[in-house]
């Protein structure tokens, strides 16, 4: 099955700060990959479509200077929190999209916990 | 994208059969259905797609009756381990995905 990795599991950093957190496919190709955000005990929600060679599309209330992503190959996405507030807190969770004969569907990470102090 | 409707949560006893139904009236021809599982503070882990008819893994199976407007996501004999929130997603395989508030299955020793 498909593999997706993040980097870093977690990350503890000082309000104002920026984290860079990188999204990988390990065994396949992904020209497509998401970024998703979960706070405690609610649903995943979207932020943005990440596209390989491409400008990401940002969902509606999502800002694209805060949240900076860069897709730029085929298995490497990252996703950039500027001047990180304690309010950009949460787990950031990203997807690629993986066609295969029997199943054709999303691949998760693993997730990101980004605590800001 | 299609909307989703599944019960908030479910509880369940080991050994058990658990059957969560979930709801999608507007469903598109080219839409599927998927389902994953997610643990806390992990991300989501896919079970089962299926288009119509029933489709069965090692883990699970699914039912999607003809008119594809809901469908069940069948576990079979649950442990403790299967605890966790389960999500129906529907919409075109290569699309993005909007998840709904998803349904936190509680199993019982």
């Amino acid at each position: 099955g498909a593999v997706v990795s993040q980097h870093p599991s977690r990350v503890i950093c000082k309000s104002g700060t920026s984290v860079k957190i990188e999204c990988r496919s390990l065994d396949f190709q992904a020209t497509t990959m998401f970024w998703y955000r979960q706070f405690p005990k609610k649903s995943l929600m979207l932020m943005a479509t990440s596209n390989e060679g491409s400008k990401a599309t940002y969902e509606q209330g999502v800002e694209k200077d805060k949240f900076l992503i860069n897709h730029a190959s085929l298995t490497l996405s990252t996703l950039t929190v500027t001047s990180a507030h304690p309010e950009d807190s949460s787990f950031y969770i990203c997807s690629a999209h993986w066609g295969a004969e029997n199943t054709d569907t999303q691949y998760f990470g693993p997730g990101t916990r980004l605590t800001v102090l | 994208l299609a909307k989703t409707t599944q019960p908030i949560s479910m509880d369940s006893y080991e050994g058990q059969e658990v059957n969560i139904t979930c709801s999608h009236n507007n469903i598109a021809t080219n839409d599927y259905i998927t389902w994953y599982q997610q643990f806390p503070s992990q991300g989501p882990r896919f079970i089962i797609q299926g288009y119509k008819t029933k489709v069965t893994n090692e883990v699970a199976s699914l039912f999607i009756p003809a008119d594809r407007k809901s469908s069940t996501l069948s576990l079979p004999r649950v442990s403790l381990s299967d605890t966790a929130v389960y999500y129906c997603l529907v919409g075109a395989r290569d699309d993005k995905i909007i998840f709904g508030k998803g349904t936190r299955l509680h199993i019982l020793p």
